[in-house]
């Protein structure tokens, strides 16, 4: 177990509907990460928020947005979703704020299923 | 720029038999880090090791060991006496700094099978 929880474990849902993916990091880390894994693409990092601040961005399409909360939690938000999204999406957490050289640990992850 | 290869697509093996996959890595970099991740059939990414460039010490962590090789580019995990418990895919990682930002290279990963 990582210490970093991701809700829910699972999402079925239909093209064109919003849902919202929730990570808490492990205590004491103050970066969290998105990563998408499918299966044509590898993991791909979507975006990095460190004390509640976007850090770095990566491929993260413009229907996709995140935001750190005070407590450190964060949220993924997919909107207007196509059959393309469906992935294993994976937050991951750091002390710090360099994702080159700290070392993520990352949760269970989200399993988005669009129909 | 920085690349991770991992040629490896797939490998199958007995159970307890020993298998190395293999990580070479491209970097302009003085200072990168190198890591090793897993990923069993649950899903989950769980980190195994880090290591920094300047630390070209082998390490072994019970029936796991990494060989990291500058002369090579190279950071190898090995199994020794493999189980079926170590079935899954294994990814390695370099850290490298594109863009104004430090960012993860991943690989492609290597699906290890352990047959019983």
């Amino acid at each position: 177990d990582s210490g970093v929880t991701q809700t829910p474990k699972h999402l079925i849902t239909a093209t064109g509907q919003r849902v919202t993916l929730r990570c808490s990091p492990r205590s004491g880390d103050l970066s969290v990460y998105w990563y998408q894994q499918s299966l044509d693409q590898g993991l791909q990092f979507l975006i990095q928020y460190y004390n509640g601040e976007e850090r770095a961005k990566g491929n993260i399409l413009e229907r996709f947005s995140a935001q750190q909360f005070p407590d450190l939690h964060s949220e993924l938000n997919l909107s207007s979703l196509e059959l393309g999204d469906s992935a294993l999406y994976f937050c991951a957490s750091s002390v710090g704020g360099e994702r080159g050289t700290d070392t993520q640990y990352f949760g269970p992850g989200t399993r988005l299923t669009v129909l | 720029a920085q690349k991770v290869t991992q040629a490896q697509t797939e490998i199958s093996v007995v159970e307890k038999e020993d298998v190395t996959l293999d990580c070479v890595y491209e970097t302009r970099d003085t200072t990168y880090y190198l890591f090793w991740y897993k990923q069993p059939p649950s899903g989950e990414l769980v980190f195994l090791i880090r290591r920094n460039s300047f630390d070209e010490q082998n390490e072994i962590s019970g029936r796991y060991s990494w060989n990291f090789q500058k002369s090579t580019s190279s950071f190898n995990f090995t199994i020794t006496a493999s189980q079926v418990v170590d079935s899954a895919v294994y990814f390695c990682a370099l850290s490298g700094y594109s863009r104004y930002n430090y960012q993860l290279i991943w690989g492609a990963g290597t699906k290890l099978i352990i047959k019983p």
